[in-house]
């Protein structure tokens, strides 16, 4: 059982370019969630998903697209990096909604 | 709109006193609020939950409408309470707010 998981660990991109950061979980949860942490902040809420063929805008959507097409993984997508994207992302799942979220171990993305 | 407030960004107590860390939220529905803690090295994870009225590693947290609070306590912190801790609003259903985090440092 890995929980959740993600790729890469790190990342460098160039201003423009896109990327798919990887999330997959193997605990059958329903509802799985992206979120950016900047220094200082929270946790903001990107998108999230609950259930396979149905996402939802957080927070902070734009510049970001997510699809579920299996129940264990939700990707999510830089359409065209910007340095106010350089940050920390964290995927995490659940089984319900107010359930506990099991967090991955974060994605570091640097965008020059 | 929604918001969590913690107002420490950090807390430092001596080992055996008592610790309370503070979270207000803004939310015009029926909150549902969370703790969730991060120990060094370690991936963020649940403290506790307002609905389930427990308490976890001797940490309590009672949700006052009144004064929209949802403040950390325990009685006795211990050295390996050290650790960064959100509180967490459940908004629109589906919708995660965390606030910016308090640091716990328990000193010996």
């Amino acid at each position: 059982n890995a929980g959740v998981t993600q790729t890469p660990k790190f990342q460098v991109l160039k201003t423009g370019q896109s990327m798919t950061l990887q999330c997959a979980q193997d605990m059958n949860h329903e509802y799985m969630s992206w979120y950016r942490q900047d220094p200082g902040m929270g946790l903001r809420l990107i998108h999230y998903s609950v259930g396979a063929g149905i996402t939802d805008q957080g927070e902070v959507p734009n510049g970001y697209n997510v699809s579920r097409s299996t129940t264990e993984d939700f990707p999510l997508r830089l359409l065209s990096a910007a340095p106010s994207q350089t940050s920390v992302y964290f995927c995490a799942s659940s089984y319900g909604v107010t359930n506990e979220q099991f967090f991955g171990p974060g994605t570091r993305l640097t965008v020059l | 709109a929604q918001r969590v407030t913690q107002p420490e960004k950090l807390l430092s107590v001596f080992k055996g006193a008592p610790v309370e860390l503070k979270c207000n939220y803004s939310y015009s529905g029926s909150p549902e609020l969370f703790w969730y803690v991060q120990y060094s090295r370690q991936r963020l994870q649940l403290l506790l939950r307002h609905i389930s009225r427990e308490s976890i590693k001797g940490f309590t947290a009672d949700l006052n409408k009144g004064e929209t609070s949802f403040h950390l306590k325990k009685p006795f912190a211990q050295e390996e309470d050290s650790a960064m801790y959100y509180c967490a609003l459940l908004y629109n259903f589906n919708k995660f707010y965390f606030g910016s985090g308090t640091k716990l440092n328990v000193k010996p």
